[in-house]
């Protein structure tokens, strides 16, 4: 069984539309979650931290952690062209080693 | 967010030829930084932990003598590919932790894309 295990997609969607994007995991000592952006042929960037349980908001972006559930989650509202990504979801019990999901690649179509 | 490059962004080279591929923080300085490889349409699959001033530590079925790595300084480390062979092609990125800042977390590098021919 894989560390953390998410849906590769691809995912489309309309503009405007609430997008959600999920992984699960198993290692209940994971402290640390993250989401990353990728574009084609770039390098990963940052998108939401949390730590711990619990819910984070930034503009469109919300991150949910539960840990009860070993299950996080990303929320994009209003969901624009430029959000066509992929996404890669990635967690550790310290910040020297995560574990990455596969990535959900989601197109986002005017 | 803290800063990681990358160079060079990209690299053709021909094969049995070394290729050398820095990481650099560039507002932080990390004792620790990593190197991944990422096929295309995959996620990322963490090669090695490059420690400065000590050996670097390999993953399960990487070749050290194949990928060496040096963390020459508290803002370098280099991944030299040795011996290139058109199987090495692939998108090469590099992270660093960063722990003085908010949040502490890994910021990655733009990634280098080696072709093998």
């Amino acid at each position: 069984q894989k560390e953390v295990e998410q849906d590769p997609g691809p995912l489309s969607v309309p503009e405007g539309a609430i997008v959600s994007l999920n992984c699960t995991y198993s290692n209940s000592a994971f402290q640390y979650f993250m989401w990353y952006r990728q574009y084609s042929r770039k390098g990963p960037e940052l998108l939401m931290y949390t730590y711990s349980s619990g819910n984070k908001e930034d503009g469109r972006f919300t991150a949910q952690v539960d840990k009860s559930s070993k299950y996080i989650s990303l929320f994009i509202r209003d969901s624009q062209p430029s959000d066509s990504a992929t996404y890669l979801c990635a967690m550790g019990y310290n910040f020297n080693k995560f574990y990455f999901g596969s990535g959900t690649k989601l197109n986002v179509k005017p | 967010g803290a800063v990681v490059s990358q160079h060079p962004s990209w690299v053709i080279c021909k094969s049995g030829t070394s290729v050398k591929i820095e990481c650099r923080s560039l507002d932080f300085q990390a004792t620790t930084m990593f190197w991944y490889r990422q096929f295309p349409k995959q996620s990322l699959m963490l090669m090695a932990t490059s420690n400065e001033g000590s050996k670097a530590t390999y993953e399960q079925g990487v070749e050290k003598d194949k990928f060496l790595i040096n963390h020459a300084s508290l803002t370098l480390s280099t991944l030299t590919v040795t011996s290139a062979h058109p199987e090495d092609s692939s998108f090469y990125i590099c992270s660093a932790p960063q722990t003085a800042g908010v949040p502490e977390t890994q910021y990655f590098g733009p990634g280098t894309r080696l072709l093998v021919l």
